[in-house]
């Protein structure tokens, strides 16, 4: 089992309230990200970082923010929830190229804005 | 083009069938190559690394061709259990994961 964490795993919450969605993982990976997906549908890269105090912006274009601080925590922030904000969002980890390496997924959270 | 495409599925197979997945990517610098499965409501985990050589794995075989741009993934004697959305995932050396939109397999009794 990989040793990425995610809380909470559901959330529901009202409109306008700030969020924070947390990710730790215990190994030791430099390479942090996060996903936004809709039931059914593909996986977003809304987030990512290389590595302490590295953040950048991913694919998608997101209203959430993030930091990493430490290696081991990324979390993720809305300052202001809207109901378009419904999803659910993956935290994944991998380590620094060496050969052929993989992601490692969280459960992730399941947010419900209303 | 999306950087990373696959058959659009759904794929409803009878247990015991073969099924085969492709996969396109457009960046032919892309180094790196796996099939992940993703069953619903649930993250995403991996299901094999993909080589160039070609690789099995009990009753599932992933094959790499660098030249046309193709990965496959061929599972044999389906389960019910394999039923799940499977996702084609490319890395570029050094950069980020690509997820392919998945194909989603149900294996019918």
């Amino acid at each position: 089992e990989a040793d990425i964490y995610q809380t909470p795993r559901y959330l529901v919450i009202g409109t306008g309230k700030k969020i924070t969605l947390e990710c730790s993982q215990t190994m030791g990976h430099d390479k942090m990200y996060w996903y936004q997906q809709d039931p059914g549908m593909e996986l977003h890269l809304i987030h990512y970082s290389y590595g302490v105090n590295s953040t950048e912006k991913g694919d998608l274009s997101s209203e959430s923010t993030v930091s990493r601080i430490r290696t081991e925590h990324f979390p993720l922030t809305l300052e202001s929830a809207r109901p378009s904000h419904t999803s659910q969002y993956l935290c994944a980890s991998s380590p620094t190229d060496r050969g052929v390496t993989e992601a490692f997924f969280g459960q992730g959270t399941r947010l419900t804005v209303v | 083009r999306k950087e990373v495409e696959q058959d659009p599925g759904p794929f409803n197979v009878p247990e015991g069938a073969t099924v085969a997945f492709n996969c396109t990517y457009s960046n032919s610098a892309s180094q790196s190559f796996f099939w992940y499965r993703q069953d619903c409501r649930k993250e995403p985990k991996l299901l094999m690394s993909v080589y160039s050589s070609g690789n099995e794995d009990g009753r599932f075989t992933a094959q790499l061709n660098r030249a046309s741009q193709y990965i496959s993934l061929l599972i044999r004697d389906s389960k019910l259990s394999d039923s799940a959305t499977y996702l084609c995932v490319v890395i570029l050396h050094g950069q980020n994961f690509v997820f392919g939109p998945g194909t989603r397999l149900s294996v019918l009794p």
